[in-house]
């Protein structure tokens, strides 16, 4: 099992430009979320899903779009990124009461 | 809005010495659960805590639910160079899988 992965790593992007984090899971768990983690702040929830073709708002969704086609992806999309969107973000899958994270995608936004 | 705050932010110890980091809320809380990050990588989970006035311990750590479940705090004995990292406690709001994490400590121990 390789658990949970995100795609890129790092990124840097341009004001106004968009893009797309991926993130699949292959423990066929239900329940994924998107966290944003900067400084000082802790994680920060900004979308999840309770299963395929159910998303919804976390504390920070603004600026964010997600879908859930499959179980397995849960990607993120920066329709016109800004640079107050410039943090490590992380995707989750749970079970239980188990949260298990991605490794993380970088971005910085310029 | 449920809050979780973390003390102390910071936290820089000499191996060998004993510390605990905190974690408040005015809420209560079905479940708290304490996380453990390294830099570049994810936080990885390392205890929860569910039922009111409960301790676990995993090695040299002991985590304790206040009786209120309100708040929770994390008790390393004897630390080492590996404790250092980022220490984070998490809850879910209302019953729901929406968790809302603290600000974090972050703890350096010193050979």
């Amino acid at each position: 099992n390789a658990g949970v992965t995100q795609t890129p790593k790092f990124q840097v992007l341009k004001t106004g430009q968009s893009m797309t984090l991926q993130c699949a899971q292959d423990m066929n768990h239900e329940y994924m979320s998107w966290y944003r983690q900067d400084p000082g702040m802790g994680l920060r929830l900004i979308h999840y899903s309770v299963g395929a073709g159910i998303t919804d708002q976390g504390e920070v969704p603004n600026g964010y779009n997600v879908s859930r086609s499959t179980t397995e992806d849960f990607p993120l999309r920066l329709l016109s990124a800004a640079p107050s969107q410039t943090s490590v973000y992380f995707c989750a899958s749970i079970r239980g009461e188990t949260q298990y994270f991605g490794p993380g995608t970088r971005l910085l936004v310029l | 809005t449920q809050l979780l705050e973390q003390s102390p932010q910071f936290l820089s110890i000499q191996e060998g010495e004993n510390l605990t980091v905190y974690c408040n809320s005015s809420s209560v809380f079905s479940s708290l659960q304490w996380y453990r990050q390294e830099p570049g990588e994810g936080p990885v989970l390392l205890v929860t805590v569910v039922t009111g006035g409960e301790v676990k311990k995993l090695k040299r750590l002991t985590f304790q639910f206040g009786d209120a479940r309100k708040d929770s705090s994390l008790h390393i004995t004897a630390a080492q160079p590996g404790d250092t990292g980022l220490y984070l406690c998490a809850g879910p709001t209302s019953g729901t899988y929406k968790y809302i994490f603290g600000t974090g400590t972050r703890l350096k121990v010193l050979a």
